[in-house]
Parts: structure tokens; sequence; C-alpha cells
């Protein structure tokens, strides 16, 4: 079945360092992709989001990088903090139709001091 | 700003007991209404979504049913629980349309069925 999945379920990453968090998704035909972060015990946050027509978007520190080809998408935070700590999903959605988003399991991001 | 609530934030219950669970969004009308659980180190497993007052469609055949009675107002049940609904129950809503219709979440409520 389709789905969407991430290579690393944990990454650790030095402060300050850029971190690189990468997901892989199987529906070409998906328009609609979102990064969410979700801190333990606590509902997933929106981070960015990026439509198919786009191939990278950049937020405050965050950047996500969409490459359709390959049908990838990655996550970049520039400058990772201690609170940078979490885990991090990536979520697609097909075009208009459909309210059912297809989650990755996550990747979990540990800041090392 | 929109904002979502859920309640109680924990709950620990025996098995075979009825289970209510709230949400409400505040800020927006007309919104879709979801209802996730997310077992420990596992992805979101969507259960219900609502489009409308009194329009529930169900994902996963299961103990658990929903009910909107109230435009922003969501409500997530159980007549009798089992140990195998334990888990991680989020709320999210979306605008109704949306051309990008992003999910945001509330904060959970964490149940545990013993």
């Amino acid at each position: 079945g389709e789905s969407v999945g991430l290579h690393l379920p944990t990454l650790s990453v030095q402060e300050g360092d850029n971190s690189i968090i990468n997901c892989a998704y199987s529906n070409s035909a998906s328009d609609y992709f979102i990064w969410y972060k979700q801190e333990s015990g606590k509902g997933p946050q929106f981070i960015i989001d990026i439509r198919s027509n786009m191939d990278k978007r950049q937020g405050q520190r965050v950047t996500v990088l969409l490459n359709k080809t390959v049908k990838h998408l990655s996550l970049q935070i520039a400058a990772t903090q201690p609170g940078d700590s979490a885990v991090y999903f990536c979520a697609e959605t097909p075009t208009s139709g459909t309210y059912k988003y297809i989650f990755g399991t996550g990747t979990r991001l540990k800041v090392l001091a | 700003s929109q904002t979502i609530h859920q309640w109680p934030a924990t709950l620990v219950q025996p098995v075979g007991s009825p289970l209510s669970l709230e949400c409400t969004v505040e800020g927006t009308s007309n919104p879709n209404l979801y209802w996730y659980r997310q077992a420990a180190g596992r992805g979101l497993q969507l259960l219900f979504y609502s489009v409308g007052i009194g329009q529930i469609s169900s994902e996963v055949p299961q103990n658990l049913s929903a009910s909107r009675p109230q435009d922003r107002q969501f409500i997530l049940s159980s007549k009798k629980l089992l140990l195998s609904d334990s888990g991680f129950y989020l709320c999210a809503w979306s605008v109704l349309g949306g051309a990008r219709d992003t999910q945001y979440f509330g904060p959970g409520t964490r149940l545990t069925v013993l």
C-alpha cells in the first residue's frame, strides 16, 4: 500500500550543527507535505509545509526540500538547539477529495550538548 | 487565533469501563475534526473524521465511537474499554475546503486501560 516512511529512526546531532531529517513517500500523486514536531507527551506541532509545485520552502531556521523525481522530502534545521530535541514526522496528503493524511512513524532527534 | 483543547489530559480506566474524551476548537467555524490514536513508538492512526455536525466517518473497525454534537465539539467514546484501547489520543482540526487543509493537533489525552 501507499506509505510515508523515514530513513533514520534516531538522529543525534551536536548542538549548533545542522540537522537533516529525511522522509520517503510512495504516492506520486501526493500534493501537499507537512513536517510536524512532537515533544514527549505533547501533541504534534506544525513546523512547515510545502506544495508539490515547489521544491524548497524556508521558515525560521527550518527548510523543507521536496524532490518529486525520487519522492523524497527532507527537513533541515539550522544551528540545532536543545529545544529541537523531539520526534519529527512527515505527512503527505493526496490531491483534493480526501481528508486523509499518510503519516510517517517519526525520527527522534537528540541534540547533544 | 485558533486553539484546540482536549480533556482530560490523562486517564486511567479499568477494563470494561466506559470512556468519554472531549475535544473543542475555538476561533474557527465549521472545521474538519479528527480523532487519532498514537501507540507508543508508532505513527498516527486515524480513527474518525467529521466534516460537520452529526457527520462521522469511521476509518477503522473498533471498540470506539465518535460524535459531533456541536460545530466545534468532537467526542470519542466507548461503552466498554479493552486493554488494547490504551494509547495517546489526539484530536485535530483543519479548515473545511482549504486548498492546503493543514491539520493542527491538540495536546492529547494519555489513556491507560488496566
